[in-house]
């Protein structure tokens, strides 16, 4: 099935440094969401994106809408150590049929304090 | 909580029987997204319902999987004749309208297939 490309696969960082990632897709969305899964749990909305070239912000999260609407990155400012798990983007066509989600290939972030 | 509910987080069957995964929605949320994640995979997309229909069908396998999200009660994502290859988490969304709303997802139901 169709999935988006996201990158990096993962990254080891040092608490406080600033993370970024990104998505990337052939085929256009009408809305991008970030998504974060800790272990043994499902997946948890962090932001959701509606309009190409739309900046977002959630506390030290930011996340762009791509101009193309085919892609997207989210930035993690200041990363603390209960910043650790896996991030997935998710393009959406939306509107009846299409409104299911495509996910990306998820990033791993760990974080030392 | 008024998230979405999954039970059993965890199932185990031997080959051959059936498995009954089961989604209870957000509060108010009339449409149910069914995802599969195999071990350090992302989430692949299998089925959408809204109440008492099926939308889109487009990520079930041919055979052996169904599902329904009847009038009262959860949606149910039924696994008939399990094989190794099912073992997996088995996650489940809902949300509040079918155009372009964000999908709350639930903690899942680990499958293992001996």
């Amino acid at each position: 099935g169709q999935q988006l490309n996201q990158s990096p696969q993962s990254m080891f960082i040092q608490e406080g440094e600033d993370v970024s990632m990104n998505c990337t897709s052939s085929s256009i969305f009408n809305t991008w969401l970030w998504y974060k899964q800790d272990p043994g749990e499902g997946p948890v909305l962090l932001i959701a994106l509606y309009k190409a070239g739309e900046l977002t912000s959630n506390g030290r999260l930011t996340a762009q809408f791509g101009i193309t609407r085919k892609d997207s990155f989210l930035n993690i400012s200041a990363s603390i150590p209960s910043d650790v798990g896996i991030y997935f983007c998710a393009g959406q066509l939306g509107g009846g049929a299409t409104n299911k989600l495509i996910f990306g290939t998820g990033t791993l972030l760990a974080v030392q304090p | 909580n008024a998230g979405v509910m999954q039970n059993p987080r965890h199932l185990v069957r031997r080959r051959g029987q059936e498995a009954r995964l089961r989604c209870s929605p957000m509060k108010g949320h009339s449409h149910v997204y069914w995802y599969r994640q195999l071990p350090e995979e992302g989430l692949k997309f299998m089925v959408y319902l809204q109440k008492e229909n099926i939308i889109d069908e487009s990520g079930m396998p041919k055979e052996r999987f169904s599902a329904e999200f009847p009038k009262e009660g959860p949606s149910i994502l039924r696994i008939q004749q399990v094989v190794r290859g099912d073992s997996a988490a088995y996650f489940c969304a809902s949300s509040p309208t079918g155009r372009s709303s964000p999908l709350h997802f639930g903690n899942g139901t680990r499958l293992t297939v001996t």
